[in-house]
């Protein structure tokens, strides 16, 4: 069956050090893979996403994510974390192009000063 | 970017009543929406696939009969809680894929509380 897992329930890192999330999945193919962050009472807001191509992604507010076929896997990144991005982050793909979105568990993110 | 709206943000009934949801495409028509339901400190479970003048696409373990939906244009969608139970008190989130389905635009979801 098709699923996303997100291996850390919750993550606190200290404001300025980085951060690494981290994402699986399990499809026949390669899927369709994106990063939303989530914050609260926030609607969902698309970090990054990855269709094909260059395996390392840019995304908004500083976040990279790097697919790595080998390792069935879509880690998130940011070198320094900042308050403000504590939040929920969700690692989500789609089978194909015309397919619905199917969401990991959610990492859980606190920053301490 | 698109943007996709929903009404109401939060609504409280009594348990046995039906509620609905309406979510809009603002900007953009939206022959498919998908609606997803978040638990407390969960993560957005699909429910179903909703379909522009037709059927709406059910994941298994949802009660079609429970959660009627109607996609009778290309920008709303509606979600109706019928007989609404104080377990069917989530957060429900819309969702519209871009043309092309490069991206899918999230709904600010709703709040429902049976009491």
């Amino acid at each position: 069956a098709q699923s996303v897992t997100q291996p850390d329930i919750h993550i606190t890192v200290s404001e300025g050090a980085s951060l690494e999330l981290r994402c699986n999945y399990s499809y026949g193919a390669t899927p369709y893979l994106f990063w939303y962050v989530q914050s609260p009472g926030q609607g969902l807001q698309l970090l990054l996403k990855y269709f094909s191509g260059d395996t390392l992604v840019q995304g908004i507010k500083g976040f990279e994510a790097e697919f790595k076929r080998s390792q069935s896997s879509f880690n998130l990144r940011k070198p320094s974390v900042h308050w403000s991005d504590a939040a929920e982050y969700f690692c989500a793909a789609r089978r194909s192009s015309y397919d619905k979105v199917i969401f990991g568990p959610g990492t859980s993110l606190s920053v301490i000063p | 970017g698109a943007v996709v709206s929903q009404h109401p943000s939060r609504v409280i009934c009594k348990s046995g009543t039906s509620v609905k949801i309406e979510c809009r495409s603002l900007d953009f028509q939206a022959t498919t929406m998908f609606w997803y339901r978040q638990f407390p400190k969960q993560s957005l479970m699909l429910m179903a696939t909703s379909n522009e003048g037709s059927k709406a696409t059910y994941e298994q373990g949802v009660e079609k009969d429970k959660f009627l939906i109607n996609h009778a244009s290309l920008t709303l969608s509606t979600l109706t809680v019928t007989s609404a139970h104080p377990e069917d008190s989530s957060f429900y989130i819309c969702s519209a894929p871009s043309g092309g389905w490069n991206e899918q635009f999230f709904g600010p979801g709703t709040r429902l509380t049976v009491l």
